[in-house]
């Protein structure tokens, strides 16, 4: 079946980098996502990778999968105040159709 | 980015009342509308799939008698909470998938439903 899993929270320090791992069990998931969610707000999408990379990098956000264990991780550089939120792993087939399953979100907060 | 707006934010209704949520796709079509409920403590749960032209497709668990779905054009989902009760209470999301798959699923501001 599928799942989705993260760990619930993490706290780092202002300008240190986060690291946000999530684990899935869908084998057939075309497109992983990362999506962050700030206090009553809907869902952003941040950045999604297909399943046949390992990598990928957008500015402070690098994404990496390793397809054979089911892992994605989340990396954001530097991070700053305005990166907390609760930030979800998501997988999906291909098609447009498909429903995306997400994972229970990790609320990422930072210290001062 | 494609935009879907979500009315209303929030809603305050007595117990034993209908609400009605709408999704809107602002700036593409959307053939496919996800409506997901949000628990306190953050998970996500997929309560159905919004087919537009045809019947919604429900999650297990998910009474499709208490959370009737309409998708009646390519732009417009909406959500009607039948007879709610306090266990409603929830923040509800509306999501749509646009053609390009890889963008995943773009996502309204939620309705926080509070039914007293």
């Amino acid at each position: 079946g599928e799942d989705v899993e993260q760990s619930l929270f993490l706290s780092v320090r202002e300008g240190d980098s986060s690291v946000i791992n999530c684990t899935y069990t869908d084998s057939s998931s075309t497109y992983l996502y990362w999506y962050k969610q700030e206090p009553g707000a809907g869902l952003q999408l941040l950045t999604y990778i297909f399943s046949n990379m390992d990598m990928k990098q957008d500015q402070r956000l690098t994404v990496l999968l390793n397809k054979k264990d089911k892992h994605l991780s989340l990396r954001i550089a530097d991070t700053q105040t305005g990166d907390s939120a609760i930030y979800f792993c998501a997988e999906s087939m291909g098609d447009s159709a498909s429903k995306i399953i997400f994972g229970s979100g990790t609320r990422l907060s930072i210290r001062p | 980015g494609a935009v879907v707006s979500q009315h209303p934010s929030w809603v305050i209704c007595k117990s034993g009342t209908s609400v009605k949520i709408e999704c809107r796709s602002l700036d593409f079509q959307a053939t496919t509308m996800f409506w997901y409920r949000q628990f306190p403590k953050q998970s996500l749960m997929l309560m159905a799939t919004s087919n537009e032209g045809s019947k919604a497709t429900y999650e297990q668990g998910v009474e499709k008698d208490k959370f009737l779905i309409n998708h009646a054009s390519l732009t417009l989902s909406t959500l009607t909470v039948t007879s709610a009760h306090p266990e409603d209470s929830s923040f509800y999301i509306c999501s749509a998938r646009d053609w390009d798959s890889r963008l995943g699923a773009f996502f309204g501001q939620g309705t926080r439903l509070t039914v007293v």
